[in-house]
């Protein structure tokens, strides 16, 4: 079955220094997503791209993120200038559309020293 | 925004037991998710409930929406550790973007 790839599983980062989350989606999705989930909180939502262009964001997705779609498989978050407080696990998803499932990823384990 | 909240947030249980676990939204659902996380991994899609009333089941696993759309409910029948996880309910906000509940942490003893 086709699944939802992420790379890393674990990054260790110096605050400051800027990080860039990699993941593949299934292939015939449109719909792609970040979410993160602070250790012991909820997951929450960060953003979700459609057609080359942010759909949605949430008040996370500040100006120190940014997403990509740099070819026809890629999706990636980058992280400008990390802070502590971005230490998190990030799980990309994606969907063929709305109203069906979200696949998540296994996630990447970001830790911010 | 809306708020979802489960209950309970953990639960153990003996083998073979049944159990069920309850999210309730703050507002009415127009699609509600069910995922389990293992420790560590990703969310694994369980079901999908849409409409009031809807009840689905795969395996030993049922979920349920009410008729007024603000309350889920997931029951396990006789369960096993493999049941055991991190069940997170998930609401359906205006652009597929999922608002969660803080999970139940279920463990079965053997």
């Amino acid at each position: 079955e086709p699944e939802v790839t992420q790379t890393p599983s674990h990054q260790v980062t110096q605050m400051g220094q800027e990080v860039i989350l990699r993941c593949v989606p299934i292939s015939n999705h449109l719909y792609f997503y970040w979410y993160r989930q602070i250790l012991g909180q909820k997951v929450e939502f960060l953003v979700s791209f459609y057609n080359n262009e942010i759909s949605e964001k949430s008040e996370i997705f500040d100006d120190q993120f940014s997403v990509e779609r740099p070819d026809g498989s890629n999706f990636t978050l980058k992280i400008r200038s990390t802070k502590l407080e971005d230490s998190a696990m990030y799980f990309c998803a994606s969907n063929r559309g709305m109203g069906s499932p979200l696949h998540f990823g296994n996630g990447t384990r970001l830790t911010v020293t | 925004s809306q708020e979802l909240e489960q209950s309970p947030q953990s639960l153990i249980v003996q083998e073979g037991k049944n159990l069920t676990i309850n999210c309730t939204s703050s507002k009415t659902l127009y699609g509600l998710y069910w995922y389990k996380q293992k420790y560590g991994e990703g969310l694994i899609f369980l079901m999908m409930l849409q409409k009031g009333g809807e009840e689905k089941s795969h395996e030993k696993i049922t979920a349920k929406l009410d008729e007024k759309k603000q309350q889920s409910s997931l029951h396990i029948t006789a369960s096993q550790p493999s049941h055991a996880g991190i069940y997170l309910c998930g609401a359906d906000n205006a652009g597929n973007m999922l608002t969660f509940g803080g999970g139940t942490r279920l463990m079965v003893k053997p």
